[in-house]
């Protein structure tokens, strides 16, 4: 199993400012996984994070939108950047084990 | 393309029993069967592997036709705690892990 943490677990911004995610794993991972959750939607990938190179991002998310840094084993960070009310979401993280995937808490974020 | 599923909102009473299908454009190396309550992060249920092999927590069942692309979720004999949004989540490369999650069903268990 794996005990994820998320900081901030929510924050509310402002049009055009950036906010990073945190997420913090109790264990030594290879993939990390970012996804979005709009309001009353489904998971949506954004990137898979592997620590020692860069970012692999699925379609319609970029990196100039939503960098991704993995400096080590446990813990990864997800900036949104230039930020617009359709940015509001939850923002989870996840990570891989033999067979299933854990999920971190989320961050709500709310963008006026 | 996203996974669709069906139905998109089901209401059962306790001790009833529910089907949730899983339906992907796309040929599958497995798929993952998740329930998220509201305002908490998705709980794996159950993984289907293509060629068969099944892993899961609880007392659920599942099935995987790997030729239709399908999967369908059997909730026998509902419990109240049974209530939540059901999401498949597929898989279509071997050990890629990155998952892509269907639509969602949202299940209501009443007394």
């Amino acid at each position: 199993s794996a005990v994820i943490s998320q900081k901030p677990s929510r924050d509310i911004c402002q049009r055009g400012t950036s906010l990073t995610i945190q997420c913090q794993v109790d264990s030594q991972v290879t993939m990390m996984f970012w996804y979005r959750q709009q309001p009353g939607q489904s998971l949506t990938l954004i990137a898979t994070a592997n620590q020692g190179s860069e970012a692999t991002y699925e379609s319609g998310f970029v990196i100039d939108k939503f960098p991704i840094s993995r400096p080590n084993l446990t813990f990864s960070t997800l900036t949104v950047s230039n930020m617009s009310p359709e940015d509001s979401s939850i923002y989870l993280c996840s990570v891989p084990t033999s067979f299933e995937q854990f999920f971190g808490p989320g961050t709500r974020l709310t963008v006026l | 393309q996203q996974p669709v599923q069906s139905p998109q909102a089901v209401i059962l009473r306790e001790g009833e029993d529910a089907v949730i299908n899983c339906s992907s454009s796309k040929a599958l190396y497995s798929v993952h069967w998740y329930r998220q309550k509201h305002g908490e992060a998705p709980v794996f249920l159950m993984i289907l592997l293509k060629g068969g092999e099944q892993k899961g927590h609880e007392k659920i069942s599942a099935s995987f036709n790997e030729k239709k692309q399908q999967s369908s979720l059997y909730l026998t004999a509902s419990q109240l705690s049974y209530s939540g949004t059901y999401f498949c989540g597929t898989e279509t490369q071997t050990g890629a892990n990155n998952l892509f999650f269907g639509t969602g069903t949202r299940l209501t268990v009443i007394p």
